[in-house]
C-alpha cells in the first residue's frame, strides 16, 4: 500500500513558465511534508517543507500548498529554470514517528530553454 | 559545513556475501536514517538511529541491520546478499529526528550484486 503517491512520472515545461508537481497521500496521521530534488548520481536535496497546521509555505521561487481535506500537496516553481530539471520527490512524516519519511515515486521535471 | 558523507560510493559484491556501509552525519546531527532506492520501489525507509538506539524500523528482512556510534556515525550491514539487494543506499541525518526538522541526505552508496 503506497501511502504517498506522485501520479505523474514526468513533466515538461518551458523556461520561465510555472511548474506544478503534485502529490497525494492516504495516511491522515502525516503532519509534516517535504519536497526534495534529486540530480543523477547525487543524494536528494531538501527544498521546502510544510506542516499540517499551514496550507502554504513559500521560499523564493518555490511554494508548497497543502490541502488536508483532499490529502493533496503541490509544489509550484515560478519561474522555472533549466537548472530545475531533476527528479522531485515528495515525502511525508509524522511527529510521533520521527526520522522516518515515506516517499513518493518521484516526478522527473524537464525545463526546456 | 560538511554534509552527510557516505562511504564507499560504489561497491560490487556477489550473492551470499555480506557488506557494511558507512555514514557520517552532519556535525551536530544526532539522528541518522537509512533508505534503499531502487528503480521499481523508489526510496524505502530501512531504519533510523538516534543516540545509538534504533528508533524506527521499516519493512525489511533481518538481513538488514545497522548501528550507531557515540559520535553519531552509523553503519549499515547486509548479510547473505541477494541479487535484489542491488540498489542505491542513502543515509540522511537530522538534528534530533524531531518533527519538522528536514533530513539531509548523502550521495549514497551504489551496491551492485553479481
Amino acid at each position: 500500500d503506497q501511502q504517498v503517491k506522485q501520479n505523474s512520472p514526468s513533466l515538461s515545461v518551458q523556461e520561465g513558465r510555472i511548474s506544478i508537481l503534485n502529490c497525494d497521500y492516504t495516511n491522515s496521521m502525516f503532519d509534516y511534508f517535504l519536497w526534495y530534488k534529486k540530480y543523477p548520481a547525487e543524494g536528494p536535496t531538501f527544498l521546502i517543507s510544510i506542516s499540517s497546521i499551514k496550507d502554504k509555505n513559500e521560499d523564493g521561487r518555490f511554494t508548497v500548498f497543502l490541502n488536508k481535506s483532499a490529502k493533496h500537496l503541490s509544489l509550484h516553481i515560478v519561474p522555472s529554470q533549466p537548472g530545475d530539471s531533476a527528479v522531485y520527490f515528495c515525502a511525508a512524516g509524522t511527529s510521533g514517528n520521527t526520522g522516518k519519511l515515506i516517499f513518493g515515486q518521484g516526478t522527473t521535471l524537464q525545463v526546456k530553454p | 559545513k560538511a554534509g552527510v558523507t557516505q562511504t564507499p560510493r560504489y561497491l560490487i559484491k556477489t550473492r551470499g556475501q555480506q557488506v557494511t556501509l558507512s555514514c557520517s552525519p552532519i556535525s551536530g546531527h544526532r539522528s541518522v536514517s537509512w533508505y534503499q532506492q531502487t528503480p521499481g520501489q523508489g526510496l524505502q525507509f530501512l531504519f533510523e538511529y538516534f543516540s545509538e538506539t534504533q528508533r524506527n524500523k521499516g519493512n525489511f528482512p533481518g538481513r538488514f541491520s545497522g548501528r550507531q556510534f557515540s559520535n553519531s556515525r552509523s553503519e549499515m550491514n547486509v548479510s547473505t546478499l541477494e541479487l535484489g539487494d542491488s540498489a542505491l543506499y542513502l543515509c540522511a541525518s537530522s538534528l534530533a529526528g524531531g518533527s519538522h526538522q528536514p533530513q539531509h541526505f548523502g550521495d549514497g552508496t551504489r551496491l551492485s550484486i553479481l
